[in-house]
Order: C-alpha cells, then sequence, then structure tokens
C-alpha cells in the first residue's frame, strides 16, 4: 500500500522550462491537492480537485495548471519556470468523508535557476 | 493575509517537559481544526484533530485545546522526547468554500535530551 506517490522527488530547471509533476494515490480518494512548502510560510494551497475532470485554484495557484484525467493522479505543471517557484511541493489527497484528514507524499524538491 | 497564525515559530524544551503551541484563526466558518507533524525529508502527517463542539480532545501525550470564542487552538505535548523533534503545522478546514485546508507557518520542535 504506497499512500500517496509522487515523482520525480528532486529536480533542477533553468528559468523558462517547462515540467510536470505528477501525484498518485491508492486509496481511492476523491479529493487531491497540491501544495508548496517554503520556509516561514507554511504550505499554501496552489489547487485542488474534488473529483475526477475537477479542478479548483487555491491560495497560490498563479504560474501553475493542473490536471486531473484518472482519479488516482494529479497533475502539477510549471509551463515557464521561475526562480520564485523554488519549493518543495507536496501532493495530498483525502476522502471525501473526511476532508480535512490529508494524507501527504514525501514531497518533491524543486530548484530552479 | 495569513488566517491561521501560528506561534511560536521555534520551541526548545527539556525532555519530560510539556511543549505548547499555539494557533489562531479569523474565519469562522472552520469547523475542523487538525494538527500535522512533520520529520525532515518527509510528508507531514496527521497527528490529531478537533471540532469546534469540544474544548479538548486528547490520545496519549498530546492534546488540544479549543477556545471557540477567542478563535484559538493550541497543542500540548505532555513528556516531551527527543523522538518528538519535528515541524508541527496547525491547520483549519472550513465547512464550505471548496474544502480548502489552511495551513499555519509551523513551529520547529527540539526536545533536549
Amino acid at each position: 500500500n504506497a499512500g500517496v506517490t509522487q515523482t520525480p522527488k528532486f529536480r533542477v530547471l533553468k528559468t523558462g522550462q517547462s515540467m510536470t509533476l505528477l501525484c498518485a494515490q491508492d486509496m481511492n480518494h476523491e479529493y487531491m491537492y497540491w501544495y508548496r512548502q517554503d520556509p516561514g510560510m507554511g504550505l499554501r494551497l496552489i489547487h485542488y480537485s474534488v473529483g475526477e475532470g475537477t479542478t479548483a485554484k487555491g491560495e497560490v495557484p498563479d504560474g501553475y495548471n493542473v490536471s486531473r484525467l484518472k482519479k488516482q493522479n494529479f497533475l502539477l505543471g510549471l509551463e515557464s519556470a521561475a526562480p520564485s517557484q523554488t519549493s518543495v511541493y507536496f501532493c495530498a489527497s483525502s476522502y471525501s468523508g473526511r476532508r480535512g484528514e490529508l494524507f501527504f507524499g514525501e514531497g518533491s524538491r524543486l530548484t530552479v535557476l | 493575509q495569513q488566517q491561521v497564525k501560528q506561534s511560536p515559530q521555534s520551541l526548545i524544551v527539556q525532555k519530560g517537559g510539556i511543549s505548547i503551541i499555539n494557533c489562531a484563526y479569523e474565519n469562522t466558518a472552520f469547523d475542523y481544526f487538525p494538527w500535522y507533524q512533520q520529520f525532515p525529508g518527509k510528508g507531514p502527517a496527521l497527528l490529531i484533530a478537533i471540532r469546534p463542539d469540544v474544548s479538548e480532545k486528547k490520545e496519549g501525550r498530546f492534546t488540544i485545546s479549543f477556545n471557540k470564542s477567542a478563535k484559538q487552538f493550541s497543542l500540548h505535548i505532555m513528556d516531551s522526547q527527543p523522538g518528538d523533534s519535528a515541524t508541527y503545522f496547525c491547520a483549519a478546514s472550513p465547512n464550505t468554500g471548496g474544502f480548502k485546508t489552511i495551513f499555519g507557518a509551523g513551529t520547529r520542535l527540539f526536545v533536549k535530551a
């Protein structure tokens, strides 16, 4: 039982490059989320999804896009990376009946030079 | 605008002592208040949570105290152990508005042996 799996775990990009972070969960959870974690700022919600085919903006959505074509996967895309997007990204999922109980992946550390 | 304010930023406690972390919120739509524990290199994991219809919840050495009128809640770790050294996040989840869980900035706890 893997829970929430994120790939890749580490990535270095140059300014302007694009990339996609993949999140996969095997718990059949309806809700999925992408957060970024920066020192002194806690976890900030980027985008989230309440079901297959749906997405919505969180607190800091600018510069990111997401897609949820399958229930178990939630993709986070950066079309043109900027140094301000250097961060640790966490994917999480939750069951609809216990939406505040989030299950997190181990994170993806992204550095944009 | 930080919807959930957490203090202190860092905390050093002797082994066997009590660790106390405080959080305050503004949005009265929040109805679920979890605490997450994060070890270095790992994703946050749910530690304990409370709903506003109770003033206290205890699980082992961990207790949440909740003051609805003051819109404050706190985490108490009794008999703190070196293995409790981690970053702790308070959070709040609303009953409306897309199920966004908002996190505090985090508290780095170090328990001295």
